[in-house]
């Protein structure tokens, strides 16, 4: 199971940081994608995690501007985006990879609704 | 970055129908494709990966077919739990990539 925090609303310049709660499988053997969703909008692939090294492997076009990071003794993943704009409006998931970085998104989050609005 | 295409944008069909998404990738991918299912206010759900493997649990009127740059999903007899959106996904190289989803509606 995988269980998000709730629903945030930030100002334009501003950081979020949403976690990503895991239960019911081995967190250290897994890794963590996280993917958002602009209202009415696709999928967007962000970024991944290892669950067992930390490793980290973001996509160019949020590079400086996320930092994901992992508790293992909680097994929880972090996302934190930072300087907010109104296009970050989305909701945002995080996707448990069972065998660490196939790229196999195997089990979602619920989404965690992020509103950035002056 | 790998560009993924789906066709159609928006599909309707009827119950019991069978139906086809294409998903063709900006350069070939061998088998490294998954499908997803979204619907409304909904998390997606994993249902293929490795282009024709179907998920632990996803009925066998799902399947999938493809390598290289072209993949299909194909629906063999729709169910009205199907409609949905539904996502292909590249896991070749990251950055991974979707496609911009087909809206499978009810006729």
């Amino acid at each position: 199971q995988v269980v998000q925090s709730g629903a945030e609303m930030k100002k334009p310049g501003a950081s979020v940081k949403v976690s990503c709660k895991a239960s019911g499988y081995t967190f250290t053997r897994s890794g963590v994608n996280w993917v958002r969703q602009a209202p009415g909008q696709g999928l967007e692939w962000m970024g991944w995690i290892s669950g067992y090294s930390g490793d980290t492997n973001y996509a160019q076009k949020f590079q400086g501007r996320v930092t994901m990071t992992t508790d293992t003794s909680t097994t929880i993943a972090y996302m934190e985006l930072r300087s907010l704009r109104s296009d970050d409006t989305a909701v945002y998931f995080c996707a448990a990879d069972f065998y660490g970085s196939s790229g196999n998104l195997e089990h979602w989050g619920q989404g965690t609704l992020v509103t950035v609005s002056s | 970055d790998i560009q993924m295409t789906q066709s159609p944008s928006s599909l309707s069909a009827s119950v019991g129908d069978r139906v086809t998404i294409t998903c063709r990738a900006s350069q070939s991918i061998s088998n490294y494709l998954n499908w997803y299912q979204q619907k409304p206010g909904k998390a997606p759900k994993f249902l293929i990966y490795a282009a024709s493997s179907l998920q632990s649990g996803v009925p066998s009127r799902f399947s999938g077919s493809g390598s290289g740059t072209d993949f299909t999903l194909t629906i063999s007899s729709l169910q009205p739990d199907d409609f949905a959106t539904y996502y292909c996904q590249q896991n070749y190289i990251t950055p991974y990539s979707f496609g911009q989803g087909t809206n499978l509606e009810i006729k």
